[in-house]
């Protein structure tokens, strides 16, 4: 089964509008990060905000909000007022709890292409 | 820029050859992280070194290897090349007590 489902291969959007990026995800472990990385065209991620399971509030960063969903499994990522910049792709990742010390490999989504319109 | 380097930018190799890629975490972080892009199986994870030892293994090759060395930089070794291996090969570091992993800009490989 998967452990992260982006359900939106591609979205279209008018500038100065929010999106909403749609990510699901699959755990058993009680404790877990959920995480959002953009990599626009020239290649590179770049991290864009994080939650943990246990944080009681949805995490903010600037324009990025993450609408975290805990009974739901969902973890969407929030855009307000987008910008052309934005144009990239959208990866939502998980970090299960650590089996051992150190190991905080990333699962990621196959990602979600946001296109702004002018 | 986040602190992570990696070399080289790009790569072109032929069918059965070995290459080495290499990466530099941010000053200070002790975790290693290797990731594979490609255009099928998307962003999967490889291998993760901690302060020199192999801590987790994901979906790597037996062609492929790497390790991490005292001064905390990694390399990443693929040999008999194949077609399939073509793709964007990413390393990340984190410090051993936080949540974010922090991306290099990548090593394209391109086998012919």
């Amino acid at each position: 089964a998967q452990k992260i489902t982006q359900t939106q291969p591609g979205m279209f959007v008018q500038e100065k509008e929010a999106v909403t990026l749609d990510c699901t995800y699959d755990t058993s472990d009680p404790s877990y990060g959920l995480f959002w990385y953009k990599q626009p065209s020239s290649g590179e991620m770049i991290f864009l905000i994080y939650q943990g399971s246990y944080d009681q509030q949805n995490a903010t960063e600037g324009r990025y909000s993450l609408n975290f969903q805990k009974a739901r499994k969902s973890a969407n990522l929030v855009i307000s007022a987008s910008q052309l910049g934005d144009s990239a792709m959208y990866f939502c990742a998980m970090r299960e709890a650590q089996t051992n010390f150190g190991n905080e490999k990333l699962t990621f989504g196959t990602g979600t292409r946001l296109t702004i319109i002018p | 820029d986040s602190g992570v380097t990696q070399t080289p930018k790009h790569l072109i190799t032929a069918t059965g050859q070995r290459v080495t890629l290499r990466c530099s975490p941010r000053s200070g972080d002790l975790s290693v992280y290797w990731y594979q892009q490609s255009l099928d199986q998307g962003l999967q994870f490889l291998i993760q070194y901690y302060n020199g030892e192999e801590r987790a293994k994901g979906n790597i090759l037996e062609r492929f290897s790497a390790q991490q060395f005292p001064d905390l930089h990694s390399e990443l070794n693929l040999s008999s090349l194949e077609l399939g291996d073509s793709a964007l090969y990413f390393c990340a570091s984190s410090p051993w007590t936080s949540d974010e992993q922090f991306f290099g800009p990548g090593t394209r490989l391109t086998v012919l």
